[in-house]
């Protein structure tokens, strides 16, 4: 199985700054990640997929980048919305695996 | 619109068999896999396998393997995740998943809490 080990496990940040949350894989994935958002006692909510596509309704202050085995979250400008949990997912190989999460506080 | 409705929440007892549910709407429930992610309390998000529905084949995390059944039913758009002898380490929120063409995780039912306990 593919690992997917993410960084940091929790992130304190303040409205208004630049964060980015990192995820390495295990072995090459090309650009097969995906990343979601949890909200405590919600579904989680997919942002961005293929490493840098952004999901329909999703907005533009968060982006992706990266490939083969190591990728980034970003959020410019963060807003009072975006504290929650984020995961990335290799879609490359089954089983599919997630990040253990990381928490924006 | 995708849509993914699932079964409410239980309370069983060790032992107990079990069979939790999602209805697909909103789309060509055959031609998509679907698959089912359980998030323990407190803890993060974990792939237990993905069914294809129009072939039957099925993707077992090798973790889950044996310990569920994971299932659909063409004719009523439904996918099903089924345990036999429930244990309290089986207490969790239980996610159904769409994947999209290409299998990235693109639609998520509203979850299903599961809680075993004597």
């Amino acid at each position: 199985d593919i690992q997917m080990t993410q960084s940091p496990s929790t992130l304190s940040a303040y409205v208004g700054d630049r964060v980015a949350i990192t995820c390495r894989a295990s072995q090459s994935i090309t650009r097969w990640l995906a990343w979601v958002q949890q909200k405590p006692g919600q579904a989680p909510r997919l942002l961005i997929y293929k490493a840098s596509t952004l999901e329909g309704g999703v907005p533009s202050r968060f982006s992706g980048s990266g490939s083969g085995t190591d990728f980034t979250l970003t959020i410019n400008s963060l807003q009072p919305d975006d504290f929650a949990t984020y995961y990335c997912q290799q879609y490359n190989s089954k089983p599919y695996t997630f990040g253990q999460g990381t928490k924006v506080e | 619109e995708v849509q993914l409705v699932q079964s409410g929440a239980e309370v069983k007892k060790p032992g107990e068999s079990l069979r939790i549910s999602c209805k697909a709407s909103g789309y060509t429930f055959s031609t998509y896999w679907i698959g089912w992610v359980r998030q323990l309390p407190g803890k993060g998000l974990e792939w237990m396998g993905v069914l294809y529905p129009d072939d039957s084949d099925i993707k077992y995390n090798p973790s889950f393997q044996g310990q569920v059944t994971i299932s659909a039913d063409k004719s009523t758009t439904t996918a099903y995740l089924q345990w036999s002898s429930l244990r309290a380490s089986d207490t969790a929120v239980y996610y159904c998943v769409r994947t999209s063409a290409t299998q990235y995780p693109d639609s998520w039912g509203q979850g299903t809490q599961v809680t075993v306990s004597s």
